[in-house]
């Protein structure tokens, strides 16, 4: 089993909207509907920020969601703020496993 | 508000076990949901360990799962995880987590603050 395929950096300036990709196959991103997104910053612990690949947990801001086409699934945050500045990691059911994606840094400009 | 805490040594030498321990407070674990275990090397990405219902039933990433054992302690409400045979590779912030109520769903919603697992002679 291989980690699911992240961009390794992606950046935006205030108040654009940045899309991450993660990249897997028919055997975890693309055979399910069970991709999840975290983000961390630095010295802390991941956060949930999407589940079943576009549903928000309670406290995340609408300006993020998340989709899926194929074996391709996608974060867009839009009206980038500052406290986006963080790591994002993509993660997928892979019947009887469970599989991260490599990760992305997201610079804001 | 659910709280996961880890425990464990800082420091285990080359060949040797280690064993980590996730206590849970403000949710009892017997109310459902899988509980897991995410490392991730210093500098790296996540990496998927393991996963149980309070039940026992457990899920292992295939590439690790030789080497380890996940338990539940249902009366103590904590977790645990045994890694044998570590080599510095091992070396990693180790999470434990709260995922989903079906394995399948895969996603963790509540995670631990991380402890640091060094192997070193």
């Amino acid at each position: 089993q291989s980690a699911l395929t992240q961009p390794r950096s992606v950046s935006g300036s205030p108040g654009q909207s940045v899309t991450i990709s993660c990249t897997g196959t028919s055997s975890d991103v693309g055979g399910y509907n069970y991709v999840s997104w975290y983000q961390q910053h630095p010295g802390k612990a991941p956060k949930l920020m999407i589940y079943d690949v576009s549903k928000r947990p309670s406290g995340v801001p609408d300006r993020v969601s998340g989709s899926k086409s194929g074996n391709t699934a996608s974060l867009t945050i839009s009206g980038l703020q500052a406290e986006d500045e963080a790591d994002y990691y993509c993660c997928s059911y892979a019947g009887s496993y469970v599989v991260f994606g490599g990760g992305t840094k997201l610079t804001v400009l | 508000q659910v709280q996961l805490q880890e425990s464990g040594p800082g420091l285990v030498k080359p060949s040797e076990t280690v064993s980590l321990t996730c206590t849970v407070s403000g949710y009892s674990m017997t109310s459902g949901y899988y509980w897991g275990w995410i490392r991730q090397p210093p500098g790296k990405g996540l990496e998927w360990i393991a996963s149980i219902f309070h039940s026992g039933s457990t899920y292992y990433n295939p590439s690790l799962k030789s080497r380890v054992t996940i338990s539940v302690d249902t009366s103590k409400n904590h977790f645990s995880l045994r890694l044998n045979s570590v080599t510095a590779a091992d070396t990693a912030v180790y999470y434990c987590a709260r995922g989903s109520i079906g394995f399948w769903s895969a996603y963790f919603g509540y995670w631990g603050q991380g402890t640091l697992v060094t192997v070193s002679s």
